[in-house]
């Protein structure tokens, strides 16, 4: 029953490997998006998909790849990982209608890099 | 680029009282949200605000989207023990359609 869910939930791996998250979201939004959260706690957009279309691509590292297969889902491919992508990527997903702007998020993904 | 302040950074307070922190914009925003992120999980919006001078409550919470729309407050009266967690702010301008502004967060302790 969760509206947006996203795996895995905890994520170690060594530098230098690659890695995926994936995301899904049941609530018929038509975008979806990649936000990062540091140790700070400061939450960044990273990318957003409008019917799986990119619309925003923020200063990321090409070793960030996000792929979206349909309007439900919304995956982070990461390339070559380093330390300082150590963080907890949350997936989120908005409606245009009403209320557009309001996103809902999913529990996160904690990345630790090795 | 646009800055979001939020301020406190952190709250320590007893349970029963009240709370108040705000955010300040450099640019007019056309949306305010209030979330909240409870440890281990996701942001769960607590209010949305839509219109300068609205004033919105949600059981407790109180939110308002100042009038010069370049700020937001948030209040929680009679605080409880699980009112605990990081309070954030966010918002949008009406040139950036999807890309929320996230606040740096007020944490908020409560004890008893």
């Amino acid at each position: 029953d969760t509206a947006v869910s996203q795996t895995p939930k905890y994520l170690v791996t060594q530098m230098g490997n690659d890695k995926s998250i994936k995301c899904e979201q049941n609530l018929g939004h038509d975008t979806m998006y990649w936000y990062k959260q540091d140790s700070k706690k400061f939450l960044k957009i990273m990318f957003s998909y409008n019917n799986k279309e990119l619309i925003i691509n923020e200063t990321v590292p090409n070793r960030f790849s996000p792929k979206s297969p349909d309007k439900a889902h919304l995956n982070l491919h990461i390339n070559s990982l380093e330390l300082g992508d150590s963080a907890v990527y949350f997936c989120a997903s908005s409606s245009t209608g009403a209320g557009a702007n309001v996103l809902t998020f999913g529990a996160g993904s904690r990345l630790t890099v090795l | 680029g646009q800055q979001l302040n939020q301020s406190p950074q952190s709250m320590f307070i007893q349970e029963g009282e009240d709370v108040s922190m705000n955010c300040t914009s450099s640019s007019i925003f056309n949306t305010w949200l209030w979330y909240k992120q409870d440890p281990g999980e996701g942001p769960v919006l607590l209010i949305a605000l839509y219109k300068a001078g609205e004033l919105t409550s949600n059981g407790r919470l109180t939110a308002q989207f100042g009038i010069t729309r370049k700020d937001s407050f948030l209040n929680i009266s009679a605080s409880i023990p699980s009112d605990v967690g990081i309070y954030f702010c966010a918002g949008q301008t009406s040139d950036s359609w999807g890309k929320l502004q996230f606040g740096a967060g007020t944490q908020v302790v409560v004890t008893p």
